[in-house]
């Protein structure tokens, strides 16, 4: 059975960081791309960043480019979105997702609400 | 970038109804399109990709069409766990990009 379980969010001041982490299990994840989807409260979804297998090319949503940055560890399954410089319009659920192109699988989700 | 344009917003229906949602593209994206489904507090449920490709247990009574600019998802007698909140997504090219969502209710 495929898993993608996200940990990480929280509350967080306007300007500070956070880390999010998604474990993955069920298939090979070092042999796909990888992708952080996010959704503001009462709003559509929203595309943030993709990663590629080896980690080798990140792709990034432009209002993030500079704040943020994907990362994985293959060998701990692992899918990392690190997000600095915080801004109110940043809270939202995030959700780390299987992209194939389309995105075939998706974790449950990690609050992170930016707020003073 | 891509603007995906989806209408309606909001659609009643009833059960058993034939329901029809559009996504239009601001440019084209070919076929490279896939459709979600997503109920409140879940995450989306992937449908269909390849702009009429049905996922692998997805309910045969979706199904979706179009390319290039215009993009249809039609529900075929709507069912109770239908009553959700549809998003289309193109891949094309970066940045990816979604529909506002169409809102399927009870009428």
């Amino acid at each position: 059975e495929v898993q993608l379980v996200e940990s990480g969010g929280g509350l967080v001041q306007p300007g500070g960081s956070l880390r999010l982490s998604c474990v993955v299990s069920g298939f090979n994840f070092g042999s796909y791309y990888m992708a952080w989807v996010r959704q503001a409260p009462g709003k559509g979804l929203e595309w943030v960043a993709n990663i590629k297998e080896q980690g080798t090319e990140k792709y990034y949503l432009d209002s993030v480019m500079g704040r943020f940055t994907i990362s994985r560890d293959n060998a701990k399954n692992s899918l990392y979105l690190q997000m600095n410089s915080l801004r109110a319009e940043d809270t939202a659920v995030y959700y780390c997702a299987r992209y194939r192109g389309h995105f075939d699988y998706w974790g449950q989700g990690t609050l992170v609400t930016v707020s003073p | 970038d891509i603007q995906m344009t989806q209408s309606p917003s909001t659609l009643p229906a009833s059960v058993g109804d034939r329901v029809t949602i559009t996504c239009r593209a601001s440019q084209s994206i070919n076929s490279w399109l896939a459709w979600y489904q997503q109920k409140p507090g879940k995450a989306p449920k992937f449908l269909i990709y390849q702009a009429s490709s049905l996922e692998t247990g997805v309910p045969s009574r979706f199904s979706g069409s179009g390319s290039g600019t215009e993009f249809t998802l039609t529900i075929d007698s709507l069912q109770p766990d239908d009553f959700a909140t549809y998003y289309c997504q193109h891949y094309n090219n970066y940045p990816l990009t979604f529909g506002g969502g169409t809102k399927v209710e009870i009428k």
